[in-house]
């Protein structure tokens, strides 16, 4: 069970906007940089925001981060079938001085 | 452009040793490095993480004590050395360049399989 937690699925049709949530503590998400992932099977997984709410270059602006407190959210708009992966949220521990992935939410375009 | 590949991955008996490897092209001693692993039908898991000069290392709970991440900045390449291997320890591995605490760039994995 990890620390940070996320729901197990999230779907959508095209073209509809979902959001993924991360639910963590005042150790990580209250205090630290929020990441997010996105996996696609038998790929490398892809950095999709870094500092909360930025996008690396070449990341559609579809993708958007925020974060409120202990909970961070992806959001995606205009669902695509493309986007069909599975997102990791992620982030730093003080406690643990260890990283955290969140387990992970399989998306899946309807 | 940069490249990351990670080789060493096979098969190994409960209780034994492995040692993954991850060439690196590109800019690499500057940068922090971390592997993570995918364990089958589970998430992302992150292991380990080495600064520029060897500094500062970290460890998960799960493994710490068993493995030993090191660098040769010389030879652009990023190790992962793994003792007491157990059957939970089956996964695929990457190595992950870090910038500003996200992980940027990422290798295609290799497998490691823990089985008697």
């Amino acid at each position: 069970q990890s620390v940070l937690t996320q729901a197990p699925s999230a779907s959508g049709t095209p073209g509809q906007n979902v959001t993924i949530s991360c639910s963590g503590g005042s150790s990580n998400i209250g205090s630290r940089s929020v990441f997010w992932y996105q996996h696609l099977p038998g790929k490398a997984p892809k950095l999709l925001i870094r500092d909360n709410n930025q996008r690396p270059s070449g990341v559609p602006d579809r993708f958007s981060g925020s974060k409120s407190g202990t909970s961070a959210s992806l959001a995606i708009s205009g669902l695509r079938s493309e986007d069909e992966a599975d997102y990791y949220c992620a982030v730093w521990d003080n406690t643990l001085a260890g990283r955290l992935f969140g387990g992970g939410t399989k998306l899946t375009v309807l | 452009e940069v490249q990351l590949l990670e080789s060493g991955g096979g098969l190994v008996q409960p209780g034994g040793s492995l040692r993954l490897s991850c060439a690196v092209s590109g800019l690499f001693s500057a940068y922090s490095f971390n592997w993570v692993r995918q364990a089958p039908g589970k998430g992302l898991e992150w292991i380990s993480s080495i600064n520029g000069n060897s500094e500062y290392i970290y460890y998960a709970d799960s493994v710490r004590g068993r493995f030993t991440i090191s660098r040769d900045n010389a030879k652009k390449s990023l190790s992962l050395h793994m003792d007491s291997l157990r059957l939970e320890d089956t996964a695929i591995y990457y190595c992950t360049r870090e910038l500003h605490e996200g992980f940027e760039y990422w290798g295609q994995g290799t497998l490691v399989t823990v089985s008697a």
